[in-house]
């Protein structure tokens, strides 16, 4: 079966603008949970949703945001974007978010803050 | 507070066996992952342990005991390809977050 599915893959934008990054989770999935990935603070968790709801939350400013829709599928976004943005996000679904469960992660979303 | 504590780098030679031992200090503990990721890729499932023991899946097996907050995971019969970060992660008791240590960095030689 396919696995998580996120896109863009590549992508750079500017100090100031704003993006949306998309993640499709495996089919059957209900938890969906955002990480980002520095060379210097490795992998932090942003948030999780799970049927549409944030459950929980890492400690990121507000300019992070996320939503899930009635399908899994879930988008974060990024506004204002400061150049420390620049990172490997990545994606990572489970089928229901309780102990017991493997978490599966996606390819991840490259971007670059110019 | 969470710590998740691992080596920072290890070399082992083709063919032979590493263990890389992770140890935690979380409040609230559901299991312990381990995946393993190549640069520049995303990481890929290795194992979840819950309970006390070993869990094992070909050349690859990992140990928990949450008594001591201390996981390992053991490579054997070591390949180039194995040659990867493999990161340490533990679930939190709700909504499914992972804590990540800073990953080990295994270098396999010929």
């Amino acid at each position: 079966k396919a696995g998580v599915t996120q896109t863009p893959r590549y992508l750079i934008k500017t100090r100031g603008q704003q993006v949306t990054l998309s993640c499709s989770p495996i089919s059957g999935h209900r938890s969906v949970s955002w990480y980002q990935q520095t060379p210097g603070q490795g992998l932090q968790f942003l948030f999780e949703y799970f049927s549409e709801t944030q459950r929980n939350k890492g400690n990121f400013p507000g300019r992070f945001s996320g939503r899930q829709f009635s399908n899994s599928r879930s988008e974060m976004n990024v506004s204002t974007l400061e150049l420390g943005d620049s990172a490997l996000y990545l994606c990572a679904s489970s089928r229901d978010g309780f102990s017991g469960n493997t978490i599966y992660f996606g390819e991840g979303s490259w971007l670059t803050v110019v | 507070g969470q710590n998740i504590d691992q080596p920072t780098e290890m070399t082992a030679t083709e063919g032979a066996i590493v263990q890389i031992n992770c140890t935690y200090q979380t409040s609230g503990f559901n299991g312990l992952f381990w995946y393993q990721q190549h640069a520049g890729e995303a990481p890929t499932f290795l194992s979840y342990n819950v309970l006390d023991g070993l869990e094992e899946k070909g050349r690859f097996s990992s140990f928990l005991s949450r008594s001591k907050g201390y996981s390992y995971l053991l490579l054997k019969e070591l390949q180039m390809k194995d040659s990867a970060s493999y990161l340490c992660a533990a679930l939190m008791e709700y909504g499914n977050k992972l804590v990540f240590g800073a990953g080990t960095i295994l270098r396999v030689k010929s």
